[in-house]
């Protein structure tokens, strides 16, 4: 069974600030790790995706995993007011070939 | 592009009250979801299907039902509607199975009376 954990709930930073969420799991075998964004009243959009240990940059995004210790995590760059919203962390479970959504961390950029 | 269409946006019903959404997807694409998300919190698994006629129950399926009438469409029915899943019901689409981007629809708010 996965367990996919976020934290913080909720971050409050400055616009032009370095943001970093961050995300746990359980399965060790997991493949697949996803960042999806969620504004308010809309629909979720992926962001970002890994599949392999390291790190992935696009744009004032950066996503790490390090499969050893469960751990994956989002940086955001020059953070913007446009960067408030709901990020949703996403691992695949192995067993079932699903994946299980985290709570998500709700971001919120001050002008 | 493709886009998703969810229906109705707002969904009120009484207590008991079976109730249907309906999704629709124009990416041409195998794989489809409902996901219910409750307020301000991450999505959980209701029903999946990897291709037309499949159908697969994830982890909150216990009081749906769903059907894939066709590739393009996907619907789900509250079978016995309680105060307790008043939330947000979000259908999703992807090219294939886990592994690809999962597209999501605008959502339908169920409100229970």
């Amino acid at each position: 069974q996965q367990n996919v954990q976020q934290s913080p709930e909720s971050l409050i930073v400055p616009e032009g600030a370095r943001t970093s969420l961050n995300c746990t799991f359980s399965d060790s075998a997991s493949q697949y790790f996803w960042w999806y964004r969620q504004h308010s009243g809309k629909a979720p959009k992926a962001l970002m995706s890994i599949f392999s240990n390291g790190e992935k940059e696009e744009g004032r995004f950066t996503i790490h995993l390090n499969k050893a210790s469960l751990h994956f995590s989002l940086h955001i760059r020059d953070s913007q007011p446009s960067d408030s919203a709901l990020y949703l962390c996403a691992a695949h479970n192995t067993n079932t070939g699903k994946l299980t959504f985290g709570d998500g961390t709700v971001l919120t950029v001050k002008p | 592009g493709g886009i998703i269409t969810q229906t109705p946006k707002f969904l009120i019903g009484q207590e008991g009250q079976k109730l249907t959404l309906k999704c629709q997807q124009n990416f041409n694409h195998d794989t489809m979801y409902w996901y219910r998300q409750d307020s301000g919190k991450g999505l959980r698994l209701i029903y999946y299907s990897i291709t037309e006629n499949d159908l697969q129950k994830g982890d909150l399926s216990e009081g749906y039902d769903a059907s894939r009438e066709k590739k393009s469409s996907f619907s789900l029915t509250v079978t016995s509607a309680q105060k307790n899943e008043m939330a947000v019901f979000l259908c999703a689409s992807s090219i294939r199975d886990w592994g690809y981007e999962q597209y999501f629809g605008p959502g339908t708010r169920l409100t229970v009376l």
